[in-house]
């Protein structure tokens, strides 16, 4: 079974339109780590959670993780072409070292 | 710094051949991790490696699949045969893992097509 669910699995919006993705574990989790994905590239790390109810901001990309720290979702404001991509969550639970888990991951496509 | 390099980036083979595929990790990082990704399974971890030795190679599917470390700087994944389910993309990513929170620095995959 996926370790993380994300939500929607695919988004296609208009130049300009605010979207969000979710990223969902049944587990606590000690951190969250958002990247993005081109096609034909490797995974580009975007931003980290660690702390209940942090939330960071990249440019248009804000990323929050709940309170209890198994939920975490990512806002693209005014979103543009150049946000287009496969956008996965990674979740360290803090039993291993090093290693993260991964949902499938969630396609957008943003046409002008 | 380069980043992770991955070689070769595309690869079609016929069943039954053997494939290897090539990563060099980032200079310094003590963590190297081998991750499949598949439409329906999305990003799954294969085999990890700290400072050369296999820690969890549990993700491995079969014996068909075996990865080496001989030395900090480089390391392979082998499929042998290659079966059509085995084409996907393949990605080497490494880290420098001090305490939970270090992130994985990922190279650019290797398209596998297993015909």
């Amino acid at each position: 079974s996926q370790e993380l669910e994300q939500s929607p699995q695919s988004l296609i919006v208009q130049e300009g339109k605010n979207l969000t993705i979710n990223c969902t574990s049944s587990k606590t989790l000690y951190g969250l780590y958002w990247y993005k994905q081109k096609y034909g590239e490797g995974l580009i790390f975007l931003m980290m959670l660690q702390k209940g109810g942090e939330e960071k901001s990249h440019e248009k990309i804000t990323a929050k993780l709940d309170e209890k720290k198994q939920q975490s979702s990512l806002h693209i404001t005014a979103s543009q072409p150049s946000h287009a991509g496969i956008y996965l969550c990674g979740a360290d639970r803090g039993s291993t070292l090093g290693r993260l888990y991964f949902g499938r991951g969630t396609q957008l496509t943003v046409w002008p | 710094d380069a980043g992770v390099i991955q070689s070769p980036r595309h690869e079609v083979t016929e069943m039954g051949q053997e494939v290897t595929l090539r990563c060099k990790p980032i200079s310094g990082h003590d963590y190297l991790f081998w991750y499949r990704q598949t439409m329906m399974r999305g990003l799954e971890l294969l085999i990890y490696f700290n400072n050369n030795v296999p820690i969890d190679d549990s993700g491995m599917p079969e014996d068909r699949f075996s990865a080496k470390m001989p030395n900090a700087s480089f390391s392979t994944l082998k499929i042998q045969p290659s079966e059509p389910r085995d084409s996907a993309v393949y990605f080497c990513a490494s880290s420098l893992v001090r305490d939970f929170g270090e992130k994985l620095f990922f190279g650019s995959g290797t398209q596998l097509s297993v015909l």
